[in-house]
């Protein structure tokens, strides 16, 4: 039973540029969050799908937005990328109301 | 922003040495959760604990809960080297709300061998 998987693993981008990332969920689980983490500092929440539609959101700006497709996979996009977007991106899988939540390896952004 | 606050923020033992970790918090919460994260990979589910709890128990782990003074601790037992990883608490707010789970910054536990 594969966990929740991401990709890429590490991606190097410009300022200025635009970057997707991509997150297959834990089979089974319908509910996908995105969170972003910082060198040094705990993760963040920044938005949630369910039925394919945002369901939850953190305190990120719009240049963040996210995507969740019939299958449940998701797609986490950055706009106007800045040097402070550098980070590890984590995606986390769930079903509905449990409280039992898998994290994805992640993908590391750096923003030059 | 960080709802929860790791103590210490990081802390060396000697293998075969118990760890603690503290984490307290702001707001009502319905459960708290702790998770383990090595150097730049994913993070691991370790235990949840719920707000009507007190104390749980998963192997070498030990969690306690206090919703009075809204803190947490993580007792790991009989360190191992490969427990060298950071620790987060996660909290789950009471009532939902927006912000999913709010992690605190973490303890980073080293265990010398």
């Amino acid at each position: 039973d594969a966990g929740v998987t991401q990709s890429p693993t590490h991606l190097i981008k410009t300022r200025g540029q635009q970057v997707t990332l991509r997150c297959s969920p834990k089979s089974g689980h319908d509910t996908v969050s995105w969170y972003q983490q910082a060198l040094g500092q705990g993760p963040q929440f920044i938005f949630q799908y369910y039925e394919e539609e945002e369901r939850q959101r953190g305190n990120f700006p719009d240049r963040f937005s996210g995507h969740q497709f019939p299958n449940y996979s998701s797609e986490l996009n950055v706009n106007a990328l800045l040097l402070g977007d550098s980070a590890l991106y984590l995606c986390a899988s769930s079903l509905p109301g449990s409280s039992a939540i898998y994290f994805g390896e992640g993908s590391w952004l750096t923003v030059v | 922003s960080q709802q929860g606050e790791e103590d210490p923020q990081a802390l060396s033992i000697q293998e075969g040495e118990n760890a603690t970790m503290n984490c307290s918090y702001k707001t009502s919460i319905n459960n708290l959760q702790w998770y383990r994260q090595n150097s730049g990979r994913g993070l691991v589910h370790l235990i949840l604990i719920r707000s009507n709890e007190r104390e749980k128990h998963s192997g070498r782990l030990r969690v306690t809960l206090d919703t009075s003074k809204k803190s947490s601790s993580l007792l790991i037992t009989a360190s191992r080297a490969a427990d060298t990883a950071s620790y987060f608490c996660a909290t789950d707010r009471d009532g939902g709300g927006a912000d999913g789970l709010t992690f605190g910054k973490g303890t980073h536990l080293i265990i010398q061998p």
